[in-house]
This record gives C-alpha cells, structure tokens and sequence, in this order.
C-alpha cells in the first residue's frame, strides 16, 4: 500500500489568490490524479497528473486554471489559480499503482 | 458516456447484512473499485474487482459481472461504524483513469 501525504489540510483564501497543493507518495505509483469533492457530493476528476508532461484535463477544467505539475513519480502539485468562492470544495490527490488506489487527507479551501 | 449509478440512502439495522448495487455503462473498463467514506474524511480502498465473481474480505464481500455492467458491496454483521457513504468507481481503459458514482449514504440503526 501507498502512503499519500496531502498538503496543506485546510486554507481560508482571499478572492483573486492563488493556492497550490502539494502531494507526496511515498512509493513510486503510476498514475496520480486530482479531484474536487463540493459538500455531500462525490468526487469529480479534475485531471490526470502525467510525469514529466502537461497534465490531461477532464471536460471543465482548464490548465490556466488549475495547473498541475508532476516532477517525477512520487510528487504532485494542482494549483487553484485566481480564486472565487464557487472555488471552495475539498480537494483529493490520489494515486495508484495497480489494483488498489489511495487517497490524500483532502484539502479543505475555503475563498472568501 | 460515462454513468454509474447507485442509490442514494439506504438504512439498515446494526447486525444485519445490506447490499449495495452499482451499474455502470462507460467506454472501458479495467477494473471497480468500492470505497467507504465517512464524512470529512478522505475514501478508504475497500475492494477492487477485474474479473467476473465474488471478492471476500472480512465483513466485506464484492461482486462484479462485466457483461451485466452490475457490482455490489455486501456488509455483513453492520456495525454502527459501518455509517458512511460508499463509493462505486469504475477505471477507464482510456488513461486509466478512476470515475465515481455518487456514492451511497448508508444509515445504520441501532
């Protein structure tokens, strides 16, 4: 199994800020992906975190908007860019390497 | 398209057994999985299924026919713990990428 260590837990913005979350794998997994998960709903894919390359963006969510890194197999950053409160969700890195998948703790952002 | 559908509540009583369907219709398939999630929490990997049968794992059991587009989480002995939300997920063979369902709220009574 895969430990994901997720940062920062929870952040209060300001309008027009930007945020970066950062993930961090503490074995080599394939595949790393980025989710939101708006109050008592499910989790929607923002994009798969490709190492090395620009991330593949799911219908909805651009690069200037939330811009992905992937420097190697072990770490990613999504970037929430020039915040609006319709921004504030929970968001989950994820990453798998086979037949099971883990999870971050979430990072709670909150844009007032 | 992608659709996976589960229901949205279900109740049952502490001790009992509950079964959680999930349909799904996507363009590829490479396997479900079944996650917990108790609220402010991230998902717990419950089960993965590929091939067609019954997956048993403690209090936990998960079934998948590919041909019907159909799984199910089965929990046994509930216990008052066992309220959460589960999540059916489907991996696409395009990029591999993981898709949710909705997710059942699950209410277990005393």
């Amino acid at each position: 199994s895969a430990v994901i260590s997720q940062k920062p837990s929870r952040d209060i913005c300001q309008r027009g800020t930007s945020l970066t979350i950062q993930c961090q794998v503490d074995s080599q997994v394939t595949m790393m992906f980025w989710y939101r998960q708006q109050p008592g709903q499910s989790l929607t894919l923002i994009a798969t975190a490709n190492q090395g390359s620009e991330a593949t963006y799911e219908s909805g969510f651009v690069i200037d908007k939330f811009p992905i890194s992937r420097p190697n197999l072990t770490f990613s950053t999504l970037t929430v860019s020039n915040m609006s409160p319709e921004d504030s969700s929970i968001y989950l890195c994820s990453a798998t390497g086979g037949t099971e998948a883990f999870f971050g703790q979430g990072t709670r952002l909150t844009v007032v | 398209g992608q659709n996976i559908d589960q229901p949205t509540e279900m109740t049952a009583t502490e001790g009992a057994i509950v079964q959680i369907n999930c349909t799904y219709q996507t363009s590829g398939f490479n396997g479900l999985f079944w996650y917990q999630q108790h609220a402010g929490e991230a998902p717990t990997f419950l089960s993965y299924n590929v091939l067609d049968g019954l997956e048993e794992k403690g209090r936990f059991s998960s079934f998948l026919s590919r041909s019907k587009g159909y799984s199910y989480l089965l929990l046994k002995e509930l216990q008052m713990k066992d309220s959460a939300s589960y999540l059916c997920a489907v991996i696409d063979t395009g990029g591999f990428k993981t898709i949710f369902g909705a997710g059942t709220r699950l209410f277990v009574k005393a």
